[in-house]
């Protein structure tokens, strides 16, 4: 079973307007950790975002913001603003104790693309 | 504070060839991951160090490809002999991995594009 589920392929957006990018996962492991990554075009993987599986409160980043709902193990990424530089492929990742190791898990991302 | 660093950022080589990429992990995380990423296959982890040992090879594709972590501050993955199919960007990442880390993230290096002709 997919440990981590980005069920968008492709998602577009008007420059200015939100955008929520849709993130599922599955672990049995009470402590974990769930992070989202921006790819752009020139390729490097960029840090955006983390939440604690113990969090009480939504991570926040500025413009990004992270609607955890634990029940549903949902993690989805909210981008307010959308601005042109922010079209670039988006990864889920979820860090828990699987065998032992606390390996991170990637889903297989979003294409993001913001219309000016 | 520099991030991860890896080199050579490009390699283009012929099959059959002997590639060697490198990595500089942050100073002071202790442990280190090489990835793949390809359009078809997505991001695959290779490898998982922490404290320079080797905890999880179980992503490393075959016997062509080997990888080492000498010391805190270095690490490479070798392919001998490369193949077409090897052609892919190779990421390395590193984090501070502690018995109670609240967020323990990865933070990656730049990528080496593969070319195998």
């Amino acid at each position: 079973a997919q440990k981590i589920t980005q069920t968008q392929p492709g998602m577009f957006v008007q420059e200015k307007e939100a955008v929520t990018l849709d993130c599922t996962y599955d672990t049995s492991d009470p402590s974990y950790g769930l992070f989202w990554y921006k790819q752009p075009s020139s390729g490097e993987m960029i840090f955006l975002i983390y939440q604690g599986s113990y969090d009480q409160q939504n991570a926040t980043e500025g413009r990004y913001s992270l609607n955890f709902q634990k029940a549903r193990k949902s993690a989805n990424l909210v981008i307010s603003a959308s601005q042109l530089g922010d079209s670039a492929m988006y990864f889920c990742a979820m860090r828990d104790k699987a065998g032992g190791s606390y390996i991170p898990t990637f889903g297989r991302g979003t294409s993001l693309i913001v219309h000016p | 504070d520099a991030g991860v660093i890896q080199s050579p950022r490009h390699e283009v080589t012929e099959m059959g060839q002997e590639v060697t990429l490198r990595c500089k992990p942050i100073s002071g995380h202790n442990s280190l991951f090489w990835y793949r990423q390809t359009m078809m296959r997505g991001l695959e982890l290779l490898i998982y160090f922490n404290n320079n040992v080797p905890i999880d090879d179980s992503g490393m594709p075959e016997d062509r490809f080997s990888a080492k972590m000498p010391n805190a501050s270095f690490s490479t993955l070798k392919i001998q002999p490369s193949e077409p199919r090897d052609s892919a960007v190779y990421f390395c990442a590193s984090r501070m991995e502690g018995y109670s880390s609240p967020t323990d993230t990865q933070y990656f290096g730049p990528g080496t594009r593969l070319t195998v002709l």
